[in-house]
């Protein structure tokens, strides 16, 4: 079964650090770019980085830019996103999603169930 | 970044009625553009990439059309099923941007 599961999520206060991890299954993990996606609590998607399929090209959004860190690992079917400086804006059900690339544009066919991360003191 | 805005933000609408939902963007993105269903507690569904081509297992109800600054999801006949959220997402230059979304409701 094709699958992604992601892992990490928790409380955390202002300042702090978590590092999140997607594992994925059920197919070629190094053939595909990977995404991270979040939701706030009663907003809408936000995509927050995606990584290339052999980790050589990496793009965020603005405003995690020098506090995450989107990184992967082939070998072992895992995507990961560190998290540093983080801030109460930064809570919110964290996604990770494939992208199968048809028609050569972004298209996230297969999505992970969330992990919510919290930032509070 | 270029803005993806969502019309209308909501709207309520009957099984069997046809549905419109409006993606503009800030500026001209060609084609990139999919479109996304959620359902409350759950991960993003895709539906339409590259403004008009219908994902594999999606009912063909489901449409999408445009290019340039303008497109458009269209149910031709809502199901119980598809009361849900939909969004618009921009893939033609980094960050992507999602729209704020459109939350389909039973009338």
């Amino acid at each position: 079964e094709v699958q992604l599961v992601e892992s990490g999520g928790g409380l955390v206060q202002p300042g702090g650090s978590l590092r999140l991890s997607c594992a994925a299954s059920g197919f070629t993990f190094s053939s595909y770019w990977m995404t991270w996606v979040r939701q706030a609590p009663g907003k809408g998607l936000e995509w927050v980085a995606n990584i290339k399929r052999d980790g050589s090209e990496k793009y965020c959004v603005d405003s995690v830019k020098g506090r995450f860190t989107i990184s992967r690992d082939n070998a072992k079917n895992s995507l990961f996103l560190q998290m540093n400086s983080l801030r109460a804006e930064d809570t919110a059900v964290y996604y990770c999603a494939r992208d199968s690339g048809f028609g050569g544009k972004d298209s996230f066919d297969i999505w992970g169930q969330g992990t919510m991360v919290t930032v509070s003191s | 970044a270029i803005q993806m805005t969502q019309s209308p933000s909501s709207l309520s609408a009957s099984v069997g009625d046809r549905v419109t939902i409006t993606c503009r963007a800030s500026q001209a993105i060609g084609n990139d553009l999919g479109w996304y269903q959620q359902k409350p507690g759950k991960a993003p569904k895709l539906l339409i990439y590259a403004a008009s081509s219908l994902q594999s297992g999606v009912p063909s109800r489901f449409s999408g059309s445009g290019s340039g600054t303008d497109f458009t999801l269209t149910i031709s006949s809502l199901q119980p099923e598809d009361f849900a959220t939909y969004y618009c997402l921009q893939d033609y230059n980094y960050p992507r941007t999602f729209g704020q979304g459109t939350k389909v409701e039973i009338k």
